[in-house]
């Protein structure tokens, strides 16, 4: 079974500071890993994604994620935030070994809702 | 190349009723998956389909059933609705061997 932790349910940054958004996650394989943004009333949007090779990511709108793989995290950073990134966050992951049915199937956490105070 | 559309946007049904939510998948995504969303909550997945056949079940009741049809679009139906069914259910399409999902806006079902 694969699980996705984001431990803080809401991380408050001033904006213009870096900010991090925690998540680890557990699978029986090697994971892909993921980052999605979903604003009020709206579906998710995707932000990055690890797969293989450096350990560092960079995505959309700024954002970028590092994958520890001792450490099982893969946590969202971006250096300066802006007042437009408060959304909710979501980790997911999937495994990477698996095929056939399901294979799509992304397990997510239950979100970190952040908040830029201008 | 156009997203992922749902259709309807918001529906409010009673419960014991029965609902049919639509997806049209990403052009060129041969892979439809549905998620239900509670308030609150992150995303879960209800079931997946490939070449129009069920390819891929989470853990929920055989009520909630689908479709997928030759273009790709899909469908998904929700009988006997109960008042824990009320949720924004999410679209995605796939076509990539990484497997990043593409939402739709979802549906939000309200079941009173």
């Amino acid at each position: 079974a694969q699980s996705v932790a984001q431990p803080e349910d809401q991380v408050n940054v001033a904006e213009g500071n870096p900010l991090t958004v925690k998540c680890t996650y557990s699978v029986s394989g090697n994971p892909y890993l993921f980052w999605y943004v979903q604003y009020p009333n709206r579906g998710l949007q995707f932000l990055l994604k690890y797969i293989t090779g450096d350990n560092l990511v960079k995505g959309s709108y700024g954002f970028e994620a590092e994958f520890n793989k001792s450490q099982t995290s893969f946590h969202l950073k971006k250096p300066s935030a802006l007042v437009s990134d408060s959304a909710l966050y979501f980790c997911a992951v999937r495994d990477r070994g698996r095929s056939g049915a399901g294979s799509y199937q992304l397990t997510f956490g239950k979100g970190t809702k952040l908040s830029v105070i201008p | 190349e156009t997203g992922v559309t749902q259709s309807p946007t918001h529906l409010i049904k009673t419960r014991g009723q029965q609902v049919t939510l639509r997806c049209s998948s990403q052009s060129g995504h041969n892979t439809v998956s549905w998620y239900q969303q509670a308030l609150g909550q992150g995303p879960q997945f209800i079931f997946q389909y490939y070449r129009e056949e069920e390819n891929g079940r989470g853990n929920f009741p055989p009520r909630f059933s689908g479709l997928q049809f030759p273009n790709y679009s899909s469908e998904l139906n929700v009988n006997a609705l109960e008042l824990d069914d009320s949720a924004l259910y999410l679209c995605a399409s796939s076509g990539g061997a990484t497997g990043e999902l593409f939402f739709g806006e979802g549906s939000r079902l309200t079941v009173l």
